[in-house]
């Protein structure tokens, strides 16, 4: 069954760096997102992604953040200079069409130290 | 915007018992999609069930089935003959076109053998 990866599971990564969260959604798949979930705490939409832009943002998704399809399958998510607060599982998804659901990866631990 | 809203931020069950999750939400869109998504503690977000505001008809899948009321804006899932395997964070969520899904803050589900 077709499934959403990301990579890597775990990334541990120091204060003021910069991370590149990786997701290669489903091959068909034309949307795609990035949510995010602090440690306990409900799931939180960052970005949605059609036709090679961004076609919504949350408040959350500021200057820091940016998203790239480079290459047709891969899509990541960029976080520069994080910050403690960033520490969170970051969820990539994909749906084929504006009405079925979104199929998440497994998500990638980001820890911030 | 579009807000869900989940009041209970755990139940229990009793295994083989029933147990019904609570959500509501808040849209001014007559075309809407709605989602159960189940996250263990492997931290993947797992469908579980899906509803289209313009079907009448509850969604159910196998043990799992919704109460879909959309004068009062409600979504609640009943989940029947509750097993240990059913133990896991439950989210609601809202999804409109190809906009990013909204999620609950979600109900952590405690199953008693």
């Amino acid at each position: 069954e077709p499934e959403v990866t990301q990579t890597p599971s775990h990334q541990v990564t120091q204060m003021g760096q910069e991370v590149i969260l990786r997701c290669v959604p489903i091959s068909n798949h034309l949307y795609f997102y990035w949510y995010r979930q602090i440690l306990g705490q409900k799931v939180e939409f960052l970005v949605s992604f059609y036709n090679n832009e961004i076609s919504e943002k949350s408040e959350i998704f500021d200057d820091q953040f940016s998203v790239e399809r480079p290459d047709g399958s891969n899509f990541t998510l960029k976080i520069r200079s994080t910050k403690l607060e960033d520490s969170a599982m970051y969820f990539c998804a994909s749906r084929d069409r504006e009405d079925t659901e979104a199929f998440f990866g497994q998500g990638t631990r980001l820890t911030v130290v | 915007a579009q807000t869900v809203t989940q009041s209970q931020p755990e139940m229990s069950v009793q295994e083989a018992e029933t147990v019904t999750l609570s959500c509501t939400y808040d849209t001014s869109e007559s075309d809407y999609y709605l989602f159960w998504y189940k996250q263990p503690p492997s931290r993947q977000m797992i469908l579980v069930i899906r509803q289209e505001a313009y079907k009448q008809q509850n969604a159910t899948e196998n043990r799992f089935s919704v109460n879909f009321q959309k004068a009062v804006k409600s979504f609640s899932l009943k989940i029947s003959d509750s097993q240990l395997g059913d133990a896991a964070m439950y989210f609601c969520a809202y999804g409109y076109n190809n906009n990013d899904m909204r999620f609950g803050a979600g109900t952590r589900l405690t199953v008693k053998p």
